[in-house]
């Protein structure tokens, strides 16, 4: 079956500090990737996407994403996190069935 | 475009009770999603319409819980005999079918307290 893992549950940075969050998949085909950000008590908001082409994406807010096939990845980066980053990240792929499956999610907080 | 909205934002519901949900998707959009929320996981899929069929349904979902999109527009998810563990954050999402990586489109969700 279709899954998404997010090994980090929670990760702190500092503002202003560089921030990667990793997802890695499991998909018999070339997947459809995405990630989404989701603050307290909303639902959740499409950051960027990846369904071919170049594996290096570009999002909102700063964010991109780079797509490595050969390691299952789609891990999330951004050079300098301001304060308002504080929220919670979702990866999910589209599976088979066409109903999007997502990982568990990594809590970001940002350090002042 | 006036996004996805869900409606109630909250509810509070006694065990037993019969509780149901509506969403109205972004109106161009053809594909409609229940995903239900835990705290502290990821959205959980439930079902989703293609217009007014259901094409897919988790069988993890319980026969309590019935979903409709009768008309091709809004869709209702209903949960029969509430049980605590039903408490959740239940979120529709839309996309547009036959767009390559068309995403989801999530609205604010129903918090469900079951006491």
């Amino acid at each position: 079956a279709q899954s998404v893992t997010q090994p980090d549950i929670h990760i702190t940075v500092s503002e202003g500090a560089s921030l990667e969050l990793r997802c890695n998949y499991s998909y018999g085909a070339t997947p459809y990737l995405f990630w989404y950000v989701q603050s307290p008590g909303q639902g959740l908001q499409l950051l960027l996407k990846y369904f071919s082409g170049d594996t290096l994406v570009q999002g909102i807010k700063g964010f991109e994403a780079e797509f490595k096939r050969s390691q299952s990845s789609f891990n999330l980066r951004k050079p300098s996190v301001h304060w308002s980053d504080a929220a919670e990240y979702f990866c999910a792929v589209v599976n088979y069935g066409q109903n999007f499956v997502f990982g568990p999610g990594t809590r970001l907080s940002v350090l002042p | 475009d006036t996004g996805v909205s869900q409606d109630p934002r909250h509810k509070i519901t006694k065990r037993g009770q019969n509780v149901t949900f509506r969403c109205d998707p972004i109106s161009e959009h053809n594909r409609l999603y229940w995903y239900r929320q835990t705290l502290g996981q990821g959205p959980e899929f439930l079902t989703y319409f293609q217009n007014e069929a259901q094409l897919e349904k988790s069988r993890l979902l319980s026969d309590r819980f019935s979903a409709e999109r009768p008309k091709g527009s809004f869709s209702t998810l209903e949960i029969q005999r509430t049980e605590q563990g039903d408490s959740a954050m239940y979120l529709c999402a839309s996309s547009l079918a036959g767009t390559q990586g068309s995403p989801l489109h999530f609205g604010n969700g129903t918090r469900l307290t079951v006491t």
